[in-house]
């Protein structure tokens, strides 16, 4: 089956600093991914969405300026938090989709970040 | 629009008895439904997934889910619980031209011995 792998699977970093996620389709060419938010004990939150090559579409709400996403390839799309504040500490998810008919996202294993 | 509904957010069921999840959706064109199982600190696993072919859906693990159009429901079942089912379930909707996964607030299953 399709694999999704993120890296890296946990980071604590210091306020004020940027943090880079990356999110690789390993064994297909995905040329939409998702990223997700999830909260302690909450559902997935679907932060945007990216197609490989153009600009990502945030969904209402989250800040653009703070959650960068690039998806320069097939394969790999980064989700990059900008001067991170503990209130973004949370658990990051990534999912891709290739171009089968019913555009399946396939997950990935999730990325928790603290930020003290 | 499309969303999912899933009551209860904590589920204990005895080991061995059935199990059952309750998922009803609301999509304006026909949708397409999923299940996934989430275990801590992991991602999202697929159980199975409605794709307009049979409306009894078999999955990993023992689990099946089977789609009523009139109820607009997608129920998870398993006849027997084990001790490895505790985790996290999510029951999520895609409309058909939609690429976006709509998920429901989870269901925690809890197995008690």
């Amino acid at each position: 089956g399709a694999v999704v792998s993120q890296h890296p699977s946990r980071v604590i970093c210091k306020s004020g600093t940027s943090v880079k996620i990356e999110c690789r389709s390993l064994d297909f060419q995905a040329t939409t991914m998702f990223w997700y938010r999830q909260f302690p004990k909450k559902s997935l939150m679907l932060m945007a969405t990216s197609n490989e090559g153009s600009k990502a579409t945030y969904e209402q709400g989250v800040e653009k300026d703070k959650f960068l996403i690039n998806h320069a390839s097939l394969t790999l799309s980064t989700l990059t938090v900008t001067s991170a504040h503990p209130e973004d500490s949370s658990f990051y998810i990534c999912s891709a989709s290739g171009q089968d008919s019913y555009n399946e996202q396939f997950f990935g294993p999730g990325t928790r970040l603290t930020v003290l | 629009a499309q969303s999912v509904t899933q009551l209860g957010s904590h589920v204990s069921v005895s080991e061995g008895a059935l199990v059952l999840l309750r998922c009803n959706y609301s999509s304006s064109v026909p949708p397409y439904l999923f299940w996934y199982v989430q275990y801590p600190n992991q991602g999202l696993q697929l159980l199975l997934k409605y794709t307009s072919a049979a409306t009894l859906v078999k999955g990993i693990n023992g689990f099946e889910a089977e789609f009523k159009k009139s109820e607009t429901s997608f129920h998870l079942t398993k006849p027997s619980a084990h001790m490895s089912d505790a985790a996290e379930y999510f029951c999520a909707v895609r409309s058909y031209g939609n690429n976006r996964l709509a998920f429901g607030k989870g269901n925690q299953v809890v197995v008690i011995p």
